[in-house]
């Protein structure tokens, strides 16, 4: 089935950056579209952005759109968010998502743990 | 204030039939298929129906999916302690996201 593995979050000023990464296994990465999804403290979950299995389709959330970049390294398996110009809103647990096919149209069938961003001075 | 809604909370007796309902537009339930995700307490979500009515493997056909014009529902039959969780629906929009519902949660009594 496959694991997803996020991390590189942590507490961070407003204002300043923070890139996430998410480490695949057990399913062949670049067969696949992935997604990241935030859920802020207990609230629901929120799609940020998704990205095709080649990087050619690519799409965001109108509320990170221009600040944050979705990107993969399929050599790597690895998927990564940037998320520059951090506001308290982007306080949430961010998860790692694979799609069900390679295009980012489809459900999430494999989620991570999540990693925890906190956006506070 | 999610695009799609769905009631905060439902409720069930052990072995009851509940259902979660989900309601959207034509631009999302509308014209593309709806998910339904599980989130256990403390856990990630974990995908329960995909396309309006398909179960992946392992999910028991306890649960089931309708989608009828622009709203969808989800039915959990013979309700068990262990379906106590927060149920997402969802639905990818025609401005190519996804929406999410903001989340029904099940209380088995």
């Amino acid at each position: 089935e496959g694991q997803l593995v996020e991390s590189g979050g942590g507490l961070v000023q407003p204002g300043r950056s923070l890139r996430l990464s998410c480490a695949a296994s057990g399913f062949t990465f670049e067969d696949y579209a992935m997604h990241w999804v935030r859920q802020a403290p207990g609230k629901g979950l929120e799609w940020v952005s998704g990205i095709s299995w080649n990087s050619g389709s690519i799409g965001y959330a109108d509320s990170v759109k221009g600040r944050f970049t979705i990107s993969r390294d399929n050599a790597k398996n690895s998927l990564y968010l940037q998320m520059n110009s951090l506001t308290p809103e982007d306080t949430a647990l961010y998860y790692c998502a694979k799609d069900r096919t390679i295009m980012p149209d489809d459900a999430f069938d494999v989620w991570g743990q999540g990693t925890m961003v906190t956006v506070s001075s | 204030q999610s695009v799609l809604t769905q009631p905060p909370s439902a409720s069930g007796t052990p072995g009851q039939r509940v259902t979660i309902s989900c309601s959207g537009s034509s631009s999302n339930i509308g014209t593309n298929y709806v998910y339904w995700y599980q989130q256990l307490p403390g856990t990630a979500p974990k995908l329960l129906i995909y396309r309006n009515n398909q179960r992946p493997s392992g999910v028991p056909d306890r649960f089931s999916g309708s989608r009828s014009g622009t709203s969808a529902s989800l039915a959990i039959s013979g309700l068990r302690s262990e379906d106590e969780a927060d149920y997402y629906c969802a639905a990818w929009d025609d401005r190519l996201s996804v929406v999410f519902g903001g989340g029904t949660r099940l209380t088995v009594l």
